[in-house]
């Protein structure tokens, strides 16, 4: 079946520092893969996503690249703001379903 | 964006009542939602998949008589959590998808069942 890993957190950071958090997943079929961000009070929100091997994501200054032979689609960004702190959640789809398969996700917290 | 929006927030029980939760779509008509379940420190797990004018589809595993769900209108549809039990308590979390095929997420109702 389908799975996703990501980093336990909270990763706490300074302004400015470089950001990344780790995301993993197994899948059958050739699935296609996300981020989503969900900020204080709202909902999740897409942030980026991939649709097939060395696709890069990009949004907001967030990056990610889809890895085939690592299985990785891990999330960076170079210079994280107080602002970016939210839960973010690695996510895929395969197989033809709409509905995608989750990430427990990983908080994160920036500090001034 | 596409806004849904969820009610309540939070919400705490004592057990045995139940609890009804609306999920609804502010700014476009969704004639399928979805309700996930999220437990501390894990994944969204989909509960159901729910059909504007017809029943839920529920994953398995789900007890289709406690959580109830029903999807009235092309912009809303609640949970019902029927005699509800400590080990309920939970955050739960509904999506709506438009023509689109895009998925919006509410932003989540924490449940707590004393």
């Amino acid at each position: 079946g389908n799975s996703v890993t990501q980093m336990e957190g909270p990763v706490t950071l300074s302004e400015e520092a470089f950001l990344t958090i780790n995301c993993t997943y197994t899948a059958t079929g050739y699935p296609s893969l996300f981020w989503y961000v969900q900020y204080p009070g709202e909902g999740l929100q897409l942030l980026l996503k991939a649709t097939k091997a060395d696709d890069k994501g990009s949004n907001k200054g967030f990056e990610a690249t889809y890895r085939k032979e690592t299985t990785s689609f891990h999330l960076e960004k170079g210079s994280v703001q107080v602002s970016d702190s939210a839960v973010y959640f690695c996510a895929l789809k395969s197989g033809g379903s709409y509905i995608p398969t989750f990430g427990r996700g990983t908080s994160l917290i920036v500090h001034p | 964006g596409a806004v849904v929006s969820q009610h309540p927030s939070w919400v705490i029980c004592k057990s045995g009542t139940s609890v009804k939760i609306e999920c609804r779509s502010l700014d476009f008509q969704a004639t399928t939602m979805f309700w996930y379940r999220q437990f501390p420190k894990q994944s969204l797990m989909l509960m159901a998949t729910s059909n504007e004018g017809s029943k839920a589809t529920y994953e398995q595993g789900v007890e289709k008589d406690k959580f109830l769900i029903n999807h009235a209108s092309l912009t809303l549809s609640t949970l019902t959590v029927t005699s509800a039990h400590p080990e309920d308590s939970s955050f739960y979390i509904c999506s709506a998808r438009d023509s689109q095929e895009t998925q919006y997420f509410g932003p989540g109702t924490r449940l707590l069942v004393l």
